[in-house]
């Protein structure tokens, strides 16, 4: 079983470069999302969706976009990137939210941004 | 915003004995608590979940308590191994809603 499918797993950026992270669940799960983990402040979340067409801003969504056109997929996008979104960034989907369901998440995306 | 504080960025403990690792909480009191095991380079793996009305949840060596009065959920390991090193993160999710909160993390070296 695939799980959660992200690609690439390393990235560099020049500042005000454009890219796209890709993410991608064979689960049919409804809940997809986005999160980045910096050392100290833990996981964040940027954005993410409860099912195709329908997408929502987490804690820190400044400077990225998303969409769902399908179920399973929920790519990120980074419009101009920035030295401060250096991170390492992982894709996370649920069968749904709202009752505890668990998390399953990619490997992560290591992504610098000179 | 819910603000979440796991006990201390590292703990060491010796081969055998329990560890016992800490999430506090403020503000919403979370429906649901999770915990994770994250090792390096790697996406983090579910272990457990416990509910509001839940005192205690277990899976073999395992064992996750939450006290809604202190805002607070202990993770304990019991019979600990090297190989339990790991960061442990905790995340709550508020009833209803559709957003998980994670907190910093505590990397559990086991020494044997």
């Amino acid at each position: 079983n695939a799980g959660v499918t992200q690609t690439p797993k390393f990235q560099v950026l020049k500042t005000g470069q454009s890219m796209t992270l890709q993410c991608a669940q064979d689960m049919n799960h409804e809940y997809m999302s986005w999160y980045r983990q910096d050392p100290g402040m833990g996981l964040r979340l940027i954005h993410y969706s409860v099912g195709a067409g329908i997408t929502d801003q987490g804690e820190v969504p400044n400077g990225y976009n998303v969409s769902r056109s399908t179920t399973e997929d929920f790519p990120l996008r980074l419009l101009s990137a920035a030295p401060s979104q250096t991170s390492v960034y992982f894709c996370a989907s649920s069968y749904a939210r709202g009752r505890g369901e668990k998390l399953f998440f990619g490997s992560g995306t290591q992504l610098s941004v000179l | 915003s819910q603000k979440i504080e796991q006990n201390s960025e590292a703990l060491n403990i010796q081969e055998g004995k329990t560890a016992t690792l800490t999430c506090n909480y403020t503000n919403y009191s979370p429906a649901y608590l999770q915990w994770y095991r994250q090792d390096p380079g790697r996406g983090p793996v579910f272990l457990l979940l416990i509910r509001e009305n839940e005192k205690e949840k277990r899976k073999e060596r395992l064992k996750v308590t939450f006290d809604t009065t202190l805002k607070q959920s202990l993770f304990h390991i019991t019979a600990s191994q090297p190989a339990d090193s790991a960061t442990y993160l905790c995340a709550l999710e508020i009833g209803g809603y559709q957003k998980v909160t994670f907190g910093t993390g505590t990397k559990l070296q086991v020494i044997p």
